[in-house]
């Protein structure tokens, strides 16, 4: 069936780095594009990445643009989130998330979250 | 990036219809079609429930239906059910560099 599994979560501190991993199965991942959506403790949801089907274009939202960057791997079907100069503040659970697009737009998969924590 | 404004909370005894509203200036909810909800259970990844407005996936019980009027986006759930206690998100796309937006959540609670 169609999956999405994050990998790549733990405890760093902050200034320090981390790579997310996310593993697609039971589509053709190629044909998507894909997003990174964080959920702080107790809060909402946040949009955090996002990149079209073969990676050209990508987007980051205003909190995270250049300290993380999104990419993919199309022929291991993973999405990746490299992130970088890390903050308390980024502290969350990450979801891998599919988009559905032309001639709608909307988030349709999601993955079950990998947890990230900023603590000294 | 702004976020779409929800109530924090909505409550409603088990049988009754709620609604839930998402309210955003014109250049997400209202000048865009593409408005879509998701219910989360405490601990669990979000799920789709409507997406397009008013468009439910497969799988997902008719209980659940979206609207739009003007800037306002509203989720209503018929016939509330104990399983329906959960918080609820709405998104809608910008097509901008910032894809999506979400709103702030609301909080169903079943009395």
């Amino acid at each position: 069936q169609v999956q999405l599994v994050e990998s790549g979560g733990g405890v760093v501190q902050p200034g320090r780095s981390l790579r997310l991993s996310c593993a697609a199965s039971g589509f053709t991942f190629s044909s998507y594009a894909m997003h990174w959506v964080r959920q702080a403790p107790g809060k909402g949801l946040e949009w955090v990445a996002g990149l079209s089907y073969d990676g050209s274009n990508t987007y980051h939202a205003d909190s995270v643009k250049g300290r993380f960057t999104i990419s993919r791997d199309n022929s291991k079907n993973t999405l990746y989130l490299q992130m970088n100069s890390l903050r308390v503040e980024d502290t969350a659970v990450y979801y891998c998330v599919r988009e559905r697009s032309h001639p709608h737009y909307y988030m349709d998969v999601w993955g079950k979250g990998t947890t990230v924590t900023v603590s000294s | 990036q702004s976020a779409l404004t929800q109530p924090a909370s909505v409550s409603g005894s088990p049988g009754q219809s709620i609604t839930v509203s998402c309210t955003a200036t014109s250049s997400d909810v209202g000048g865009y079609k593409y408005v879509s909800w998701y219910q989360q259970h405490p601990g669990n990844a979000p799920k789709l429930i409507i997406y397009n407005v008013t468009n439910r996936p497969s799988g997902v019980s008719h209980r659940f239906s979206g609207s739009k009027s003007g800037n306002t986006a509203s989720l209503t759930i018929s016939g509330l059910q104990a399983e329906d206690e959960a918080d609820y998100y709405c998104s809608s796309y910008r097509g901008s560099s910032t894809r999506f937006v979400f709103g702030t959540g609301t909080k169903v609670t079943v009395l």
